[in-house]
């Protein structure tokens, strides 16, 4: 089976801390994701990546950028973190336009 | 923006009952519904699709059906057991041809009571 691990499964961070949440997938997956995901609004897509060093915007790009230097790992950053940014935070890899793998989910607190 | 929404953010039933989660989409283009199931503490998982082109699919105690008329998709659950408690999502995907795919609804919270 393809796993997606997340680095962490929660996160407490202050604000203005610059925070790297990481993910690696080891199925050798072109698409790589990131959303957060907060009560009644669902999973927001972040940013995602189509292949090394390619990124594009997802819905609610503000505050967040990504690195991908590796295939199988894909980082989201938060420059300096704000309250509004605690959140679960998701990461998803697919090769297959719709076999989308997720992690467990990091759960971020930034107080 | 055109999205994917459900009808209700919490449902109850009782253990051995047909379980029915409904969602709307918008967007006529998509061609491709899935729905998702996350348990607490962990990501999504896949659950069953269908394409446009059905208006059912069933799998292992589990149908989706697809009413493009009017919108509309259902997961239905067969004699709904306790571990088939978690948030359900239903994802639509758009043919943009862009490796960004899926958009995801808010999810309905479903209870399984003893």
């Amino acid at each position: 089976d393809v796993k997606v691990t997340q680095s962490s499964r929660y996160l407490v961070k202050r604000t203005g801390e610059k925070v790297f949440l990481e993910c690696v997938q080891d199925m050798d997956h072109e698409n790589m994701f990131w959303y957060r995901q907060d009560p009644g609004l669902g999973l927001r897509l972040i940013y995602f990546s189509y292949d090394v060093k390619m990124k594009e915007k997802g819905d609610i790009p503000e505050g967040y950028s990504v690195s991908r230097e590796k295939k199988e790992r894909f980082s989201l950053i938060l420059e300096s973190a704000s309250t509004n940014q605690t959140s679960m935070y998701l990461c998803a890899s697919s090769q297959s336009p719709v076999g989308y793998t997720f992690g467990s989910g990091t759960r971020l607190t930034v107080v | 923006g055109e999205s994917v929404g459900l009808h209700l953010p919490t449902l109850s039933v009782q253990e051995g009952d047909n379980s029915i989660i409904n969602c709307a989409y918008s967007n006529s283009a998509s061609d491709y519904f899935i729905w998702y199931k996350q348990e607490s503490g962990k990501g999504p998982q896949f659950i069953i699709d269908i394409r446009s082109n059905m208006d059912k699919r069933q799998g292992q105690r589990v149908t989706v059906l697809l009413n493009k008329t009017v919108k509309h998709l259902s997961l239905q659950i067969a004699a709904t057991q306790p571990g088939d408690s978690a948030v359900y999502f239903c994802a639509e995907r758009l043919p943009s041809g862009s490796a960004r795919q899926l958009t995801f609804g808010s999810g309905t919270q479903l209870t399984v009571l003893p």
